[in-house]
């Protein structure tokens, strides 16, 4: 069976501060790759999403960044953090095709910019 | 632009109680359509989805949506809530011409007194 992990479950990190958050998923292949946002309460936002390795679609003008160096791993990073940047991350995967496969969600990092 | 509208950032309802959450969207065509619910603090679980055919269209955990064109609406229902449905539920629409493209509702809180 398929599997996402994310880590770390949570983080703290000053402004400025550089970010890696990491989205790996076990038992598929090939599959597409999605980073929402959640802000306090907002809904999800789409920041980027990934059909390939190397291919990265930014939904976002912002100052993160996305990179999927292996096939099951999606990277979120920035160089330096804001206090904007705060909320809820959520890394999903589906298989390509037609919108009839669904997502899968990771568990999410709470992500804190102090 | 696509966009989707939850009016109700919180309900609270009677276990026991029927629900109705409301979803409206913005789209040129009718967009795919999706109702995920997100426990507090952990991913998101879809909960149903429509395509086309049938308006009416059931889900997991009893939970099942309409599809009013004319409204653009897909709202969510559910006969008889218990208390374990307390949690977040968001619509979600996805173009027709971008499968990976998810746009996300606000969110609607549910909480379930006893």
């Amino acid at each position: 069976s398929q599997t996402i992990h994310q880590w770390p479950a949570t983080l703290v990190q000053p402004v400025g501060s550089p970010l890696s958050l990491e989205c790996t998923v076990e038992g598929t292949s090939n599959p597409n790759l999605y980073w929402y946002r959640q802000a306090a309460g907002r809904g999800l936002q789409l920041l980027f999403y990934s059909v390939g390795i190397g291919q990265i679609s930014s939904e976002v003008p912002q100052n993160l960044s996305a990179s999927r160096p292996q096939d099951r791993q999606f990277i979120l990073s920035s160089k330096k953090l804001l206090l904007s940047d705060s909320g809820f991350y959520l890394c999903a995967w589906r298989l390509a095709g037609g919108p009839n496969n669904e997502q899968f969600f990771g568990p999410g990092t709470r992500l804190t910019v102090l | 632009a696509q966009s989707v509208t939850q009016p109700d950032i919180h309900i609270t309802v009677s276990e026991g109680a029927s629900l109705e959450l409301r979803c409206n969207y913005s789209y040129g065509a009718t967009p795919y359509l999706f109702w995920y619910v997100q426990s507090p603090g952990q991913g998101l679980q879809l909960l149903l989805k429509y395509f086309s055919g049938d308006t009416l269209v059931q889900g997991i955990k009893g939970f099942e949506a309409e599809f009013k064109r004319s409204q653009s609406s897909f709202n969510l229902r559910k006969p008889s809530v218990h208390w374990s449905d307390a949690a977040e539920y968001f619509c979600a629409v996805v173009p027709l011409d971008n499968f990976n493209k998810f746009y996300f509702g606000s969110g609607t809180k549910l909480n379930v007194k006893p």
